[in-house]
């Protein structure tokens, strides 16, 4: 069972270039999320889909979008990067949609590190 | 509004010391509290939760903590440091029961946890 895996794992960007960070969990899970990981700032949150078809702004949105192409797939993508987006990017997934505890886990990927130059 | 404190960014103890890792919330509603770990180039990973039902909540690899309502606390401990223990390790925060849906997940800035032989 992969869980959640993410692609690339290393990405390098020049300031200006566009990428797409894709994100697919197998766990029939409805809710994904997409956080950005940052020194002394713990994970904040970018965007996410509580079930498929749709997505809501997360802490910090502004230079990203994303879509939610099946119940498996969450993208992230950058449309234009700046400097400031150098970061390491991480997918979660959790079940949500039912009842009990076991709802508010979040499951996560590897992580993309990204370097904007 | 939900919050986080993690007091020290950086732990750092001996093989068999023990290991304590302070928490401290603040939440409007009951909470879920999770503690996650994040080994070096990995995801986070699930270290243990509390849901409203014991407040001396066990995990994996040893690990325990008690949440304390009148202290808005929830502080991770281990009896005796591995070196394997070495990671860096998130206190989160999320609204309990069932919403329906997304529950939005809020972190601490983590504390990186050293063990010296």
């Amino acid at each position: 069972n992969a869980g959640v895996t993410q692609t690339p794992k290393f990405q390098v960007l020049k300031t200006g270039q566009s990428m797409t960070l894709q994100c697919a969990q197998d766990m029939n899970h409805n809710s994904m999320y997409w956080y950005r990981q940052d020194p002394g700032m713990g994970l904040r949150l970018i965007y996410y889909s509580a079930s498929e078809g749709t997505t809501d702004k997360g802490e910090v949105p502004n230079g990203y979008n994303v879509s939610r192409l099946n119940k498996r797939e969450f993208s992230l993508r950058l449309e234009s990067a700046a400097p400031s987006q150098t970061s390491v990017y991480f997918c979660a997934s959790s079940e949500a949609g039912r009842t009990g505890s076991n709802l508010n886990i979040q499951y996560f990927g590897a992580g993309t590190r990204l370097s904007v130059l | 509004a939900q919050s986080v404190t993690q007091l020290g960014s950086h732990v750092s103890v001996s093989e068999g010391a023990l290991v304590l890792l302070r928490c401290n919330y603040s939440s409007s509603v009951p909470p879920y509290l999770f503690w996650y770990v994040q080994y070096p180039n990995q995801g986070l990973q699930l270290l243990l939760k509390y849901t409203s039902a014991a407040t001396l909540v066990k995990g994996i690899n040893g690990f325990e903590a008690e949440f304390k309502k009148s202290e808005t606390s929830f502080h991770l401990t281990k009896p005796s440091a591995h070196m394997s223990d070495a990671a860096e390790y998130f206190c989160a925060v999320t609204k309990g029961g069932f919403s329906g849906g997304y529950n939005k997940l809020i972190f601490g800035a983590g504390t990186r946890l050293a063990v010296h032989p």
